[in-house]
C-alpha cells in the first residue's frame, strides 16, 4: 500500500502569508494526487484534483504542483477563511490521505 | 443537484454489524462510483472502499476482511457494511462522489461503538 506523509501537522500563518503545505508519496504516484479543505464540522470539499487542476468556484490563491513522490499545496495570500484542516489525497494506487495540516491565524 | 446522504444507527454495540445507507440523486450509480470515507473524531481521514459504477469493488486492505459495499441501483442506494466493530469504528462516516470535474460529499453520519 502507498503511504502518504503530510507535513507539516501544524501551521500558524499571518493573514496575506505565503503557506505551503508537502505530502511525500512512498513510491510514484504519477501526479495523481488531490487536495482537500476541511473546515470544522464539515466535510470535506476537494480544491485541487490530479496535482494542479483547481476545481471550479476555488480561489485562484489556491494552487498545486509536484510530480513524482512529492506534492505541494500553495495558498499565495493567507485569507482568514483559509483557516481549516487540509488533506492530501493519492489516488494512483488505491486511495490513501494523508494525516492532515492543521492551519490557523497567528 | 448531486446530492449524497448517509442513514444508519448513531450507536452500535462492540462486536455487532454496522450497516449504512448512501442514498444518493442527480445521477446514475451506473455512471458515477461512490466511495466511504470516515473520520474518528479529532483525527484524519480513512479512505474504506468503492463502489466502482460498473458493480465491483475494491477495499482498503486494512478493514477488508471486515467490510462489504453493495448497491441497489433502483433505489440509487450504497450500501456500507461492517462486522466486528470496535470503538476505534467510532466515526463520522462519509460517501462520496469522486469525479474528475467535481467532488461531492455526503453530510456524514456519526456512528458511535459503546456498550
Amino acid at each position: 500500500d502507498i503511504q502518504m506523509t503530510q507535513s507539516p501537522s501544524f501551521l500558524s500563518a499571518t493573514v496575506g502569508d505565503r503557506v505551503t503545505i508537502n505530502c511525500k508519496a512512498s513510491q510514484n504516484i504519477n501526479k495523481y494526487l488531490n487536495w482537500y479543505q476541511q473546515k470544522l464540522g464539515e466535510a470535506p470539499k476537494r480544491l485541487i484534483y490530479n496535482t494542479n487542476s483547481l476545481q471550479t468556484g476555488i480561489p485562484s490563491r489556491f494552487s498545486g504542483s509536484g510530480s513524482g513522490t512529492d506534492y505541494t499545496l500553495t495558498i499565495s495570500s493567507l485569507q482568514p477563511e483559509d483557516v481549516a484542516t487540509y488533506f492530501c489525497l493519492q489516488h494512483n494506487s488505491g486511495y490513501t490521505f494523508g494525516a492532515g495540516t492543521k492551519l490557523e491565524l497567528k | 443537484e448531486v446530492q449524497l446522504k448517509e442513514s444508519g444507527p448513531g450507536l452500535v454495540q462492540p462486536s455487532q454489524t454496522l450497516s449504512l445507507t448512501c442514498t444518493v440523486s442527480g445521477f446514475s450509480l451506473t455512471d458515477y462510483s461512490v466511495h466511504w470515507v470516515r473520520q474518528p473524531p479529532g483525527k484524519g481521514l480513512e479512505w474504506m472502499g468503492v463502489m466502482w459504477s460498473g458493480g465491483s469493488t475494491a477495499y482498503n486492505s486494512a478493514l477488508k476482511s471486515r467490510l462489504s459495499i453493495s448497491r441497489d441501483t433502483s433505489k440509487s442506494q450504497v450500501f456500507l457494511k461492517m462486522n466486528s466493530l470496535q470503538t476505534e469504528d467510532t466515526a463520522i462516516y462519509y460517501c462520496t462522489r469522486e469525479g474528475y470535474s467535481a467532488s461531492y460529499w455526503g453530510q456524514g453520519v456519526m456512528v458511535t461503538v459503546s456498550s
